[in-house]
């Protein structure tokens, strides 16, 4: 499985954009990645999921570069609610190696 | 409404008993998984299945024990062996282990059962 490495922590102001980079040096060819957040005692939720280039959605965007060895998160306009552990995840999804959690990185938004 | 639940939301139990943790869904997702999160860290796969009647451990299954009897349901039990039973468990489904073109399944989590042993 490829290991990514993220940073452990964050800091931002309420309003501004978010930029959470992971690493992921041994990705292969069929893997995806994917990034989760949870909240406090609950679980995590999918956020969203990319192969290459870039992914949009209404919650966030991801960037991959063309070698693929790391991508970024961007989070528009944080709000307080926006505080959380954001996980990057990378797998292929096969069922037979189920992706790991690792740490995260927990975001602090700040009024 | 679709979804996966887990009870209890609280759970005490007293060294040296079992407990079972309870995990139901009915989003008719083939795949099942049991995570054990501690206090700052992140998750632990403890047990996945991804078919009725099969399942396989993961990185720390040692302790406890699990069923796929049915596709709705995953209960985890935890054992007297486990050592450090207190946790925060979290079960989760996804529609399959498998991709399909560019698609690729995303896990579905239940709001976990904080497991508290004395």
């Amino acid at each position: 499985l490829a290991k990514t490495t993220q940073p452990i922590s964050m800091d931002s102001y309420e309003g501004q954009e978010v930029n959470i980079t992971c690493s992921h040096n041994n990705i292969a060819t069929n893997d995806y990645i994917t990034w989760y957040q949870q909240f406090p005692s609950q679980g995590p939720r999918f956020i969203i999921q990319g192969y290459k280039t870039k992914v949009t959605n209404e919650v966030a965007s991801l960037f991959i570069p063309a070698d693929r060895k790391s991508s970024t998160l961007s989070l528009p306009r944080v709000s307080l609610s926006d505080t959380a552990v954001y996980y990057c995840l990378v797998g292929d999804h096969s069922g037979n190696t189920p992706l790991v959690f690792g740490k995260g990185t927990r975001l602090s938004v700040i009024a | 409404d679709g979804g996966i639940t887990q009870s209890p939301k609280y759970l005490f139990r007293k060294e040296g008993q079992n407990v079972t943790l309870s995990c139901e869904q009915n989003l008719n997702h083939d795949a099942m998984y049991w995570y054990r999160q501690d206090p700052g860290q992140g998750l632990r796969l403890i047990y996945y299945s991804q078919i009725v009647n099969d399942f396989q451990k993961g990185d720390i299954a040692e302790g406890y024990s699990v069923s796929r009897e049915k596709k709705e349901s995953f209960p985890l039990t935890v054992t007297s062996a486990q050592k450090n039973p207190t946790a925060f468990y979290l079960c989760a489904s996804s529609r399959e282990g498998r991709t399909s073109g560019n698609r690729n399944y995303e896990q579905y989590f239940g709001p976990g059962t904080r497991l508290t042993v004395t």
